[in-house]
């Protein structure tokens, strides 16, 4: 059984780096069959979904156009884990943040970190 | 904006069968298949239907999936107050090199 285990702090400055960490246990972050997500969810509701990591004989990160130019997710083989950071954040990038696991299904999530941006 | 459109509420009473849609467009529903998501308020989104019409195991058959072209439905029959909860559709989007979008949510009421 896949499960995802977040860490990471809930309160961050404007203008900061917001950065979490996803711990997987039950698969490996080099699986060749899996996709490593990170997905947030803003205070209305709505879901959107940040980018991912993967391994396919190389490392692989595809990321969201609306965040392109501030993210960087990287996995970490000596810990199974994979992270998040995003660069200059602003109180728009509060929201709840979800790694999961892919790549069919998102059959997977972790338990969610709200992260507030806020001096 | 999400780019998958649903309803944003729904209900029914204890027993109905209730049906909440998720419209997008070729190059997402269109194209690939569709998950569905629960969430229980507090707690992450779970897996409830993928590949448009498959359960995961745990997951009662009162609950199915179902697609056709650009839009595809989440069935509940036999309504149960556990099932008071918010509903996400998902799909692969094919443009922009690739990502996951998600519909708005939809609330059901179970009254």
């Amino acid at each position: 059984q896949v499960q995802l285990q977040q860490s990471g702090p809930g309160l961050v400055k404007p203008s900061q780096t917001l950065s979490l960490t996803c711990a997987i246990s039950g698969d490996s972050v080099s699986s060749n069959g899996a996709t490593w997500n990170w997905i947030r969810q803003s205070p209305s509701g709505g879901l959107e979904w940040l980018g991912r990591t993967y391994y396919r004989s190389k490392w692989y990160r595809h990321y969201a156009v609306s965040v392109k130019s501030r993210i960087t997710i990287n996995p970490d083989t000596s810990k199974n884990q994979f992270s998040l950071q995003l660069n200059s954040v602003t109180p728009e990038d509060t929201a709840v943040y979800y790694c999961a696991r892919g790549p069919g299904s998102l059959g997977y999530w972790g338990q969610g970190t709200l992260v507030t941006v806020s001096s | 904006q999400s780019v998958l459109t649903q309803p944003p509420s729904a209900s029914g009473t204890p027993g109905q069968r209730v049906t909440i849609s998720c419209s997008g467009s070729s190059s997402n529903i269109g194209r690939n298949t569709v998950n569905w998501h629960m969430q229980l308020p507090g707690t992450a989104p779970k897996i409830l239907i993928y590949s448009t019409d498959q359960r995961p195991s745990g997951v009662p058959d009162r609950f199915s999936g179902s697609k056709s072209g650009t839009s595809a439905s989440l069935a509940i029959s036999g309504l149960q107050s556990e099932d008071e909860a918010d509903y996400y559709c998902a799909a692969w989007e094919d443009s922009l090199n690739g990502h996951w979008v998600f519909g708005g949510g939809t609330k059901l009421t179970v009254l």
